[in-house]
């Protein structure tokens, strides 16, 4: 399809509960990309991928979270035992290429974590 | 991020024009952007222009970058009560990934 599909649109999780967040990139698109967006708007990049394999995950708290992007799957943002400041928006984007040209966005998963 | 600047807010009469200023610190910045977010919604990109470019138009769009002062800015000509939302400015460079200014909110009155 020509939208990147993002599920859920909302999840609600207790503190120390896992959330799995769930993204389908374009068809034909290479690079996924997933960004946290917290209360003041602030965009924080997670970590890209090209196709299943890892490029960039520097910005990726490493003790909870993890992602994947396995062939004819989904990929996925799950975060073990979930924290108060996890509460976001958590967007996926997919590219063509990994500069230039722009990325398509997904409409969101908001997370809450009470 | 701090890397990327923005006022936070705009208020423009409906028909008038709206100019959204952002800075940029970064000179090997390659390509900057400008997307679009209505209330609960994802990013709808709007624009890009590639650092070689000073100014790109689309419709009602026109963006316009000064690269010695890194300053980039998006004039939505005619405002419409539909352009109300928040506006981000962000720019990639050698390694891709966004960097995003803060979001201008854009409030459109009648």
């Amino acid at each position: 399809g020509e939208e990147v599909a993002q599920t859920p649109k909302h999840l609600v999780r207790g503190e120390g509960q896992k959330a799995k967040l769930y993204c389908a990139p374009i068809k034909g698109h290479s690079y996924v990309f997933w960004y946290q967006q917290v209360l003041k708007n602030e965009f924080k990049f997670l970590i890209s991928f090209q196709n299943e394999n890892v490029f960039d995950e520097t910005g990726m708290p490493k003790e909870r979270f993890s992602a994947k992007c396995l062939p004819n799957s989904p990929c996925s943002l799950e975060i073990q035992a979930t924290k108060l400041e996890d509460s976001a928006v958590y967007f996926c984007a997919s590219s063509q290429s990994d500069r230039g040209g722009g990325y398509t966005f997904g409409s969101g998963t908001r997370l809450t974590v009470v | 991020g701090e890397d990327v600047e923005q006022s936070l807010f705009l208020s423009v009469r409906e028909g008038d024009s709206s100019v959204i200023n952002c800075t940029y610190t970064d000179s090997s910045s390659t390509y900057l952007y400008w997307y679009k977010q209505e209330p609960g919604a994802g990013l709808q990109l709007l624009t890009y222009i590639f650092s070689n470019m000073d100014m790109k138009q689309d419709q009602r769009l026109t963006v316009l970058l000064n690269k010695k002062d890194k300053h980039l800015s998006l004039r939505i000509a005619d405002t419409q009560t539909g352009d109300s939302a928040i506006y981000f400015c962000a720019e990639s460079r050698g390694d891709y990934k966004l960097s995003f200014g803060a979001g201008t909110t854009v409030t459109v009155r009648a």
